[in-house]
Formats: structure tokens, C-alpha cells, sequence
């Protein structure tokens, strides 16, 4: 089955620096990655995602990629602020009906 | 639009019981996943249903269980509590057609004592 790894489990950055996370799949036949934002004491937010057939997708301060030939895909935050502190899920899922298979969690703190 | 509600938030129960939680999607989504969150073992998938019927299930011991209503309405069942059972469980919602674009609640914390 799908298997996906999150690197790293935790990061700490300064205020207006970028905030780099990776993820690997195991399933080639993966075709849909969401990311997601999960704030103490709440339910995991989706913030962006990206399909197979896009290499590249931006919203804002958010950007995702994705490597088919590698299998890997990363989001990037840009000028982080205070408010982007808090846990990052990625995930990965094939179809539809397919279940969707979490990341371990990358734990984002920005310090002012 | 609503979002995803789930009921209660907060839940204590000793060691043999049973507990059943409660989750209501968004209004027009089919699809119901919940999935266990502890510290050690991040978002862990229990299973999901679709128009009434489990279609996906995780690696959980059968004393974990669902089922969906006819309003897309869910419940989680777990029987004879242990205290590793002692997490947040969230559930999330989606159209279940593709993308399977999901949108979670805030979980509910179950405490076993």
C-alpha cells in the first residue's frame, strides 16, 4: 500500500524567512496531494493541493510542487509569518474511493 | 455553508467501556473518513463510508466500528475501551468523487482512564 514519509518533523525559522517541507510516496499510481494545516486544538485545514498532470501550483505565500519521476512533492512558505506556526500534513491518495494517506507531520514554529 | 460538526468534544470513559461518537459532513458531501490522531502516531485511517457503506477500512481491531446514516451522518463505535484507545478522533467529510478533496471537523478528545 501507499506509504509516505515527511521531512522534516520539526522547523523552526525567523520571521520572513521561507519554510521548505518534503514528502515522498511509495505508489507510483498516487494522483492527488493535498496539504494540510492543522492548528492547536482544531481539525486539519486544507491549504493547497496539487494533481498529477501540474508540476507547480501557487496560492499567495503558498506554493507546492510536485516530481512524478521522483516521487516527492514540497511545500514552500514564503515571508512566514507567526500565524503559519503549526503542524503540516501531507498527503497522498490515488482515485476517488482510494483512502488518503497522511505524512507523520512536520511541526512549523516562526519565531518573531 | 456549515462545515463539518462532530459531537461531543470532549469525552471521558474508564477502561471496558464503550464509547460512540458522532460526526455530520458537510450539507451534499457522501463521504465520511475518520481517522485516530495520537502524538506518537500522527493521522492513522480507521475507515471510511460512502452512501451508507464502508468503503475503505484501516488497520484498527474490529472493536472499532461505523456505520453512515441515509443523511450522510456518521457514528464511530469503540467497544471495551483500553486506555491506548485515548485520542482525538476526527472525521472529515467529502463529495467522494474525485478529488477526494476532504474537509475535517475538530475532533473529539477521548480520554481512557
Amino acid at each position: 500500500g501507499e506509504n509516505v514519509e515527511q521531512h522534516p518533523s520539526t522547523l523552526s525559522v525567523q520571521e520572513g524567512d521561507s519554510a521548505v517541507i518534503k514528502c515522498t510516496y511509495s505508489d507510483s499510481a498516487s494522483n492527488y496531494f493535498p496539504w494540510y494545516k492543522q492548528e492547536l486544538g482544531k481539525g486539519p485545514q486544507l491549504i493547497i493541493d496539487i494533481r498529477s498532470n501540474v508540476g507547480e501550483k501557487k496560492d499567495q505565500r503558498i506554493a507546492v510542487t510536485l516530481n512524478k519521476t521522483a516521487k516527492h512533492f514540497s511545500l514552500h512558505i514564503t515571508e512566514t509569518q507567526p500565524e503559519d506556526s503549526a503542524v503540516y500534513f501531507c498527503a497522498a491518495t490515488k482515485t476517488s474511493y482510494d483512502k488518503v494517506i497522511f505524512g507523520p507531520g512536520t511541526s512549523l514554529s516562526v519565531i518573531p | 455553508k456549515a462545515g463539518v460538526t462532530q459531537t461531543p468534544r470532549y469525552l471521558i470513559k474508564t477502561r471496558g467501556q464503550q464509547v460512540t461518537l458522532s460526526c455530520s459532513p458537510i450539507s451534499g458531501h457522501r463521504s465520511v473518513s475518520w481517522y485516530q490522531q495520537t502524538p506518537g502516531q500522527g493521522l492513522q485511517f480507521l475507515f471510511e463510508y460512502f452512501s451508507e457503506t464502508q468503503r475503505n477500512k484501516g488497520n484498527f481491531p474490529g472493536r472499532f466500528s461505523g456505520r453512515q446514516f441515509s443523511n450522510s451522518r456518521s457514528e464511530m463505535n469503540v467497544s471495551t475501551l483500553e486506555l491506548g484507545d485515548s485520542a482525538l478522533y476526527l472525521c472529515a467529510s467529502s463529495l467522494g468523487d474525485s478529488p477526494n478533496e476532504q474537509f475535517f471537523g475538530p475532533g473529539t478528545r477521548l480520554t481512557v482512564l
